[in-house]
């Protein structure tokens, strides 16, 4: 079966210090994947999405970027957070094309940025 | 883009009731899917249900894509039904598109 696999749980960061915010997808072969950031607990921001290794399209011109190195691996990143990053982050999956559309998410990634 | 609203924003109720969520959406659509986020941020997938209707044990579905509407049924609600459901929708099917757009969710709290 397939599984998503996100981490660090929780993070607390400064202001202006690095991120990098891993997820990894087992079970399953060229996923679509995507990242998105839930604010105030409410309402999910598409922030990017991913149909290949190094295909990457961004939803939100932000301070933030994505890779996907591997297949089933994508990660976010940022060179120096702002305040304004702070949220729950969350990697999600879908199968791809011509296949089951259904989309399932990693457990979060609550970021705090101080 | 497509607009989602889904009413009512909050919901409490007691132990044994039932509900109706509504999902409401701007345009037409070839994929919808309704999501249960917990108490600690877990979003699970509950249907996927672009037309038509689905059960899934005290949980049910129904999508009008002509009145642009759905609607999510929970019976004999459980505490652990508690938490922010979601309505996602999307223009594509087929996966590679650019990816669902939520609705800000009703927050349902039951009350034991």
């Amino acid at each position: 079966s397939q599984t998503i696999h996100q981490w660090p749980a929780t993070l607390v960061q400064p202001v202006g210090s690095p991120l990098s915010l891993e997820c990894t997808v087992e079970g399953t072969s060229n996923p679509n994947l995507y990242w998105y950031r839930q604010a105030a607990g409410r309402g999910l921001q598409l922030l990017f999405y991913s149909i290949g290794i190094d295909q990457i399209s961004s939803e939100v011109p932000q301070n933030l970027s994505a890779s996907r190195p591997q297949d089933r691996q994508f990660i976010l990143s940022s060179k120096k957070l702002l305040l304004s990053d702070s949220g729950f982050y969350l990697c999600a999956w879908t199968q791809g094309k011509g296949t089951t559309e259904k989309l399932f998410f990693g457990s979060g990634t609550q970021l705090s940025v101080l | 883009g497509i607009q989602v609203e889904q009413s009512p924003p909050d919901l409490i109720l007691q132990e044994g009731a039932n509900s109706t969520l509504r999902c409401n959406f701007s345009d037409s659509v070839n994929n919808l899917q309704w999501f249960h986020q917990n108490p600690w941020g877990q979003l699970i997938n509950l249907f996927y249900i672009p037309s038509g209707t689905k059960q899934n044990g005290r949980l049910s579905a129904t999508t009008v894509a002509t009145e642009r509407y759905s609607l999510l049924y929970i019976s004999s609600s459980q505490t652990t039904d508690s938490g922010v459901y979601f309505c996602a929708v999307d223009r594509y099917s087929g996966g590679g598109a650019d990816g669902l757009t939520f609705g800000k969710g009703t927050h349902l709290i039951i009350q034991p």
